[in-house]
């Protein structure tokens, strides 16, 4: 595809229920990370992967968290018995490599609403 | 604790009037960079500056990496309503990048 793709685009759950968040990198692109915009708010690490690598999951905010990239393409971003406070914009981007140069492409991103 | 801060955190303005708005950190970065993100849609990358002291001029649009590469700032001449967005600044932290909160732009027409 043209750029990174996000699915769904909005997501309205119920408190304790688990959320699958998927994300289509850009086609060749090595590096994949996932970031969490609460409203009004900047960019919140969560994970990054790096082709083969085991992947960096310090940004987790807990195990509830949770994510997979298969074939070093797609990914799936896990979050179980949410809470209200997961509510957010979730981002996805991709890069060609990973390196200080590495220009980020994000998709739209999947607006999270715990009810 | 944030890395980056950014300030200010909310500017509105006229359009035609020039404005500077900043990015600091008390670490220092291999690189940093700015983005702008727009209602509904995710950040796009505006530039990245690597070199401690750096000016990149983008149109209307100046960036400037400071000597210590621990702070930057966007310069923005005769702002339009088109400039209108959040404006983020990422730093290069170990192999992934963390970001300020942003200065919410508005540019009255």
């Amino acid at each position: 595809g043209a750029g990174v793709s996000q699915s769904p685009s909005n997501k309205v759950t119920e408190k304790g229920k688990d959320v699958e968040l998927r994300c289509d990198p850009i086609s060749g692109h090595t590096a994949l990370y996932w970031y969490r915009q609460s409203l009004g708010q900047g960019l919140e690490f969560l994970i990054y992967f790096q082709g083969n690598s085991a992947p960096d999951k310090s940004g987790l905010p807990s195990d509830r968290f949770s994510a997979e990239r298969t074939g070093g393409s797609v990914s799936t971003l896990t979050i179980q018995r949410t809470q209200q406070e997961d509510s957010a914009v979730y981002l996805c981007a991709s890069s060609l490599v990973s390196g200080i140069n590495e220009k980020l492409f994000f998709g739209s991103g999947t607006q999270l609403s715990v009810l | 604790t944030q890395l980056l801060e950014q300030s200010p955190q909310f500017l509105s303005i006229q359009e035609g009037e020039n404005l500077t708005v900043y990015c600091n950190s008390s670490s220092v970065f291999s690189s940093l960079q700015w983005y702008r993100q727009e209602p509904g849609e995710g950040p796009v990358l505006l530039v990245t500056v690597v070199t401690g002291g750096e000016v990149k001029k983008l149109k209307r649009l100046t960036f400037q990496f400071g000597d210590a590469r621990k702070d930057s700032s966007l310069h923005i001449t005769a702002a339009q309503p088109g400039d209108t967005g959040l404006y983020l600044c990422a730093g290069a932290y170990g192999q992934n990048f963390v970001f300020g909160p942003g200065t919410r732009l508005s540019v009255l027409p």
